[in-house]
């Protein structure tokens, strides 16, 4: 199995803070890299996908960049609708399909 | 509008099984895989399995050691999930989603709590 492994697992930050979270792949997974947004009673979203490109209606503050196996979330500009956890997930062509541990933001 | 519309909340005891479902609607059902994903208390995001809506093919992983099926209803353009011999780690709020070209899960339903308790 692919071993995502995301760093920091928690870190408190301020609005208008940058913010950068990464995710290391156990092996190469070229950039079938996504990354998810998670609010505590909401349903997880999707940032972005294919290392890289933005989900339609993801603000932009919010990008990634990386291949192979490491990969990184920044978002530019920390906003209060911002603080939740992150989530990186590899859709290389390799099942089981893996997600890294999560990445909380905090105030 | 894309709609993954789930199935209510569950209370299972030790060894039961339980089965989701999952409506999907404002799309071509057969041209996305539906995956389910989980999310348990104190622990992360975690992939149930997935299904082919066209052939119907399923891949699932083996650390659920074949305890979990999922299945589709073309006519109603619903996908199905059941998890038998129920222990409390199975204990978790379970999404099905639509996964796009890089499997990346673009539509989740609302989640299903699934609780699992003697």
């Amino acid at each position: 199995d692919i071993q995502m492994t995301q760093s920091p697992s928690s870190l408190s930050a301020s609005v208008g803070d940058r913010v950068t979270i990464t995710c290391r792949a156990s092996q190469n997974v070229r950039n079938s890299l996504n990354w998810y947004q998670h609010k505590p009673g909401k349903v997880p979203s999707l940032l972005i996908y294919g290392a890289s490109t933005l989900q339609p209606g993801v603000p932009s503050r919010f990008s990634g960049s990386g291949s192979g196996t490491d990969f990184t979330l920044t978002i530019t500009s920390l906003q209060p609708d911002d603080f939740a956890t992150y989530y990186c997930q590899q859709g290389y062509d390799t099942l089981p399909l893996t997600f890294g541990g999560g990445t909380r933001v905090d105030i | 509008q894309v709609q993954l519309v789930q199935s209510g909340a569950e209370v299972k005891k030790p060894g039961a099984s339980v089965k989701v479902s999952c409506k999907t609607s404002g799309y071509t059902f057969s041209s996305y895989y539906i995956h389910w994903v989980r999310l348990a208390p104190g622990r992360g995001l975690e992939w149930v399995g997935l299904i082919s809506t066209t052939v119907g093919s399923t891949r699932y992983p083996e650390s659920f050691h074949g305890r979990v099926s999922i299945t589709r209803d073309t006519s109603t353009t619903t996908v199905h999930m059941e998890v038998s011999s129920l222990i409390s780690e199975d204990t978790a709020v379970y999404y099905c989603v639509r996964a796009g070209a890089w499997t990346n899960f673009d539509y989740w339903g609302q989640g299903t709590l699934v609780t699992v308790s003697s």
